[in-house]
């Protein structure tokens, strides 16, 4: 069963950078077949995807994000993490990470992690 | 503005059959991508539901079940119970702005 975990700081101020971090257990960032993905919700409404790694650092990300947005893996730690820049009040959320399949859907998420911007 | 378009909120009561509809365009659902379902329990994180259009992962009753059509999807919840009272969202590709992927706003389902 395929396992992911975020973790990184719950309050950041505004203007500075986010770093999150996806643990994988249960399964490789280094298979071919999948990849590794940044979702966020916040709090009472809809889900927007982030982006998302290949185990080869091919990336893919959202159009109305990808000026701030840097997704890298590292597969000696089975891990990958996500970089968004210039925070405001708008990037509060739950930030999910996620396993994308080659049929174009999510089959297994992190549980989330809320992520709070204010000084 | 979410690029799949759903329906803010839908309600039946215990036992019947609802819907939710999620309308797409010829860069997504129209342009043959698949639509997915994910089912989003208060205060959990969302779970796969449906996958490429009408097929249930192993654990999902199949009182879901999931249909395509032309531009937009619908997913099908018979014999309602209230512990299906959570979010639903769907979820494709869209071919716009060099790809990405795409959300429909999400429904929320209340069991009366």
């Amino acid at each position: 069963q395929v396992q992911l975990q975020e973790s990184g700081p719950g309050l950041v101020k505004p203007s500075e950078t986010l770093s999150l971090t996806c643990s994988v257990s249960g399964g490789s960032v280094s298979s071919g077949s999948y990849y590794w993905s940044w979702i966020r919700q916040p709090p009472g409404k809809g889900l927007e995807w982030i982006g998302y790694i290949f185990y080869n650092g091919n990336t893919r990300y959202s159009p109305s994000l990808k000026s701030r947005v840097t997704i890298s893996v590292d597969t000696s730690k089975n891990l990958f993490s996500l970089r968004l820049t210039s925070l405001t009040a708008a990037d509060t959320a739950i930030y999910y990470c996620a396993r994308y399949t080659r049929n174009n859907h999510f089959d297994y998420w992190g549980q989330g992690t809320l992520v709070t911007v204010s000084s | 503005q979410s690029v799949l378009t759903q329906p803010p909120s839908v309600s039946g009561a215990p036992g019947q059959r609802v819907t939710i509809s999620c309308t797409g365009s010829n860069s997504n659902i129209g342009a043959g991508y698949d639509a997915h379902w994910f089912q989003q329990l208060p205060g959990t994180a969302p779970k796969l539901l449906i996958y490429n259009n009408n097929y249930r992962p192993s654990g999902v009753p199949d009182r879901f079940s999931g249909s395509k059509s032309g531009t937009s999807a619908s997913l099908a919840i018979t014999g309602l119970q209230a512990e299906d009272e959570a979010d639903y969202y769907c979820q494709s590709y869209d071919t716009s702005l060099s790809g990405h992927v795409v959300f429909g706003g999400g429904t929320k389902l209340t069991v009366l």
